[in-house]
């Protein structure tokens, strides 16, 4: 099945630098790639996501960026302000709709200020 | 925005005993998932339900448990008979708005934390 590996598991970042988080996937026919964001006490928020389809997808301050030949997708966060603190998982799931989403480990991002 | 609801917050129980976890997905949505996370653990999938029916189980998902969708708007987790190590926290979660057209974005409720002794 389905395994993604998620780096690093912790990150400190001083205000205003970027921060990228990385993920590999093995199973090729994955196709779509979310990232949560995840604080104390409170449920997984999806904050962006991409498809097999593209290679990048920017929104704000966070981008995506997703090699399908590697497998490998990556999360970046420019200009990181201190309420970026927080848990951040990947996943990956094979079909369009309907599927499971398969987890990384998670990353602890810390922005100090 | 609509949102994923959980209760309860924490549910703390006695090994053996049965435990209900109830979820009120977002209205429209057409899939609904139970996740679980044991502390400082991945997010690891259970179960995915539509139409009615399991779609999709894993491993984890035994006997011990089983899903329900009593009504239009609730969709419960059951454990029959706790053990030790199902303490965990209880993510829900849905997808498919069939209004708006989105399909994959899943979104995932507060949790519920429960603690088996």
């Amino acid at each position: 099945g389905e395994n993604v590996e998620q780096h690093p598991s912790t990150l400190s970042v001083q205000e205003g630098d970027s921060a990228v988080i990385k993920c590999t996937y093995s199973d090729s026919a994955s196709n779509y790639f979310p990232w949560y964001k995840q604080e104390l006490g409170k449920g997984p928020q999806l904050i962006i996501d991409i498809r097999s389809n593209v290679g990048e997808k920017k929104d704000q301050r966070i981008a995506v960026t997703l090699n399908k030949t590697a497998k490998h997708f990556s999360l970046h966060i420019t200009e990181t302000q201190p309420e970026d603190s927080a848990v951040y998982f990947c996943a990956a799931s094979i079909r369009e709709y309907g599927n499971k989403l398969v987890f990384g480990a998670g990353t602890i991002l810390r922005v100090k200020s | 925005e609509p949102e994923v609801t959980q209760t309860p917050s924490h549910q703390v129980t006695q090994m053996g005993q049965e435990v209900i976890l109830r979820c009120v997905p977002i209205s429209n949505h057409l899939y609904f998932y139970w996740y679980r996370q044991i502390l400082g653990q991945k997010v690891e999938f259970l179960v995915s339900f539509y139409n009615n029916e399991i779609s999709e189980k894993s491993e984890i998902f035994d006997d011990q448990f089983s899903v329900e969708r009593p009504d239009g708007s609730n969709f419960t987790l059951k454990i029959r008979s706790t053990k030790l190590e199902d303490s965990a926290m209880y993510f829900c979660a849905s997808s498919a708005d069939s209004l708006r057209g989105t399909y994959n974005e899943q979104f995932f409720g507060p949790g519920t934390r429960l603690t088996v002794l």
